[in-house]
């Protein structure tokens, strides 16, 4: 099975800070990454898809690089209204594996 | 507009059997993989497997494998998750979520395992 290993598994940034989270995979999955956001006590919500692209309606300071095994998510500008736990996803093949999620809190 | 509406929580004895659904309207209902994830209090999302409602094609993870099953009913657009003998452990919150990958998710179902 592909592995997904997300890091850090926690942060604490300042408002106006650049955030990175990082996402391996244990093998090529192509660019079959995705990123969701889920805020307390809410629903997951999908943020980037095919690795980089923002799905419709997610703000500009969300981004998403990578290919093959090393994935990026980049928040240019942290907003108190980022605080959430963050996890990628796998979704080539026969398994879609969870990151074990990031959470993101204002320093 | 696309919904996944799911059925409501249940509490259960270790040992019952349930299965939860989730119904899909507001899109072609068998093109599009419906996936389920559990989230026990305080943790992370796990991928619990996938249906292909069109063809019935279903994936599991291994940590799921034999412990659920997944159905889908294309004549009423819903999909099932069913467990024949619940145990304490499957106390959690499990999401039913539509697409390659994720891109709409049903309310949440809550179901609790207690003797």
């Amino acid at each position: 099975d592909i592995q997904v290993t997300q890091s850090p598994s926690s942060l604490s940034a300042s408002v106006g800070d650049r955030v990175t989270i990082t996402c391996r995979a244990s093998q090529v999955i192509s660019n079959y990454l995705a990123w969701y956001q889920q805020k307390p006590g809410k629903l997951p919500k999908l943020l980037i898809y095919a690795a980089s692209t923002l799905q419709s309606g997610v703000p500009s300071r969300f981004s998403g690089s990578g290919s093959g095994t090393d994935f990026t998510l980049t928040i240019s500008s942290l907003q108190p209204e980022d605080v959430a736990t963050y996890y990628c996803q796998k979704y080539n093949s026969v398994l879609w594996t969870f990151g074990q999620g990031t959470k993101v809190e204002i320093k | 507009e696309v919904q996944l509406v799911q059925s409501g929580a249940e509490v259960k004895k270790p040992g019952e059997s349930l299965k939860i659904s989730c119904k899909g309207s507001g899109y072609s209902f068998t093109s599009y993989w419906i996936g389920w994830v559990r989230q026990m209090p305080g943790k992370g999302l796990e991928w619990m497997g996938i249906i292909y409602p069109g063809d019935s094609d279903t994936r599991y993870s291994p940590s799921f494998q034999g412990q659920v099953t997944i159905s889908a009913d294309k004549s009423i657009t819903t999909v099932y998750l069913q467990w024949s003998s619940l145990k304490a452990s499957d106390s959690a919150m499990y999401y039913c979520a539509k697409g390659a990958p994720f891109d709409n998710w049903g309310q949440g179902t809550l179901v609790t395992v207690s003797s």
